[in-house]
């Protein structure tokens, strides 16, 4: 039973325009969220978050959206950036602080 | 500032064998946790250490076990291994605040043959 689910596996942008990745979840306990990214060989790096109590949270080109009604998150990227290529993570913060990660978005940003 | 590091980076073990893997947490950290990825997955929540003592864990058999010495590095021991645990296994540090994202090392690679 996937609790946070990114439903596609890649994304292909041109550079500079906008990126959105989607990320779903089905435990309402969750209540905060974030985004990484992880580069091959490297561990994942932690991007932006948010804290359940918002819908919006930015930090430069990076945006992260949150519906709770409907259970959605959203990351948006822009503009896009070759160096932005990579598996992009979202993962929910649940008891013992335990981080519960979905499956993985690789984007690809094209010069 | 030191980040998380972790070793060996790679590791081949026979099925059956007993594997140590080894984490020095990001400096001023008091929490570690280990994450198993296997491949085309997201990481997945072993356990997680605060104390020197297991204060959460994930769906993962007792053959998973790990340690926490007094400078906050650690150890994930994997007793019995199986073909499945073939992963790469990701340690990670963090304050115990609740909101204090996890920082995470570049991992250690298992594969069991």
């Amino acid at each position: 039973d996937q609790q946070v689910k990114q439903n596609s596996p890649s994304l292909s942008v041109q550079e500079g325009r906008i990126s959105i990745l989607n990320c779903d979840y089905t435990n309402s306990m969750f209540d905060y969220f974030l985004w990484y990214k992880k580069y091959p060989a490297e561990g994942p790096t932690f991007l932006i978050s948010i804290s359940s109590i918002k819908d919006k949270n930015e930090d430069g080109r990076f945006t992260v959206f949150l519906n709770k009604s409907a259970k959605h998150l959203s990351l948006h990227i822009v503009p896009s950036q070759p160096g932005d290529s990579a598996v992009y993570f979202c993962a929910a913060l649940g008891s013992a602080r335990q981080l519960t990660f979905g499956s993985g978005t690789q984007l690809t940003v094209l010069p | 500032e030191t980040g998380v590091t972790q070793s060996p980076t790679h590791l081949i073990k026979t099925r059956g064998q007993q594997v140590t893997l080894r984490c020095s947490s990001q400096s001023g950290h008091n929490t570690v946790s280990w994450y198993q990825q296997a491949l085309g997955q997201g990481p997945q929540f072993i356990f997680q250490y605060y104390r020197e003592e297991e204060n959460g864990r994930g769906n993962f058999p007792p053959r998973f076990s790990g340690l926490q010495f007094p400078n906050y590095s650690s150890e994930l021991n994997v007793n019995a291994l199986e073909l499945d645990d073939s992963a790469l296994y990701l340690c990670a540090s963090s304050f115990i605040d609740n909101n204090s994202p996890l920082h995470f090392g570049n991992g250690t690679r298992l594969t069991v043959t």
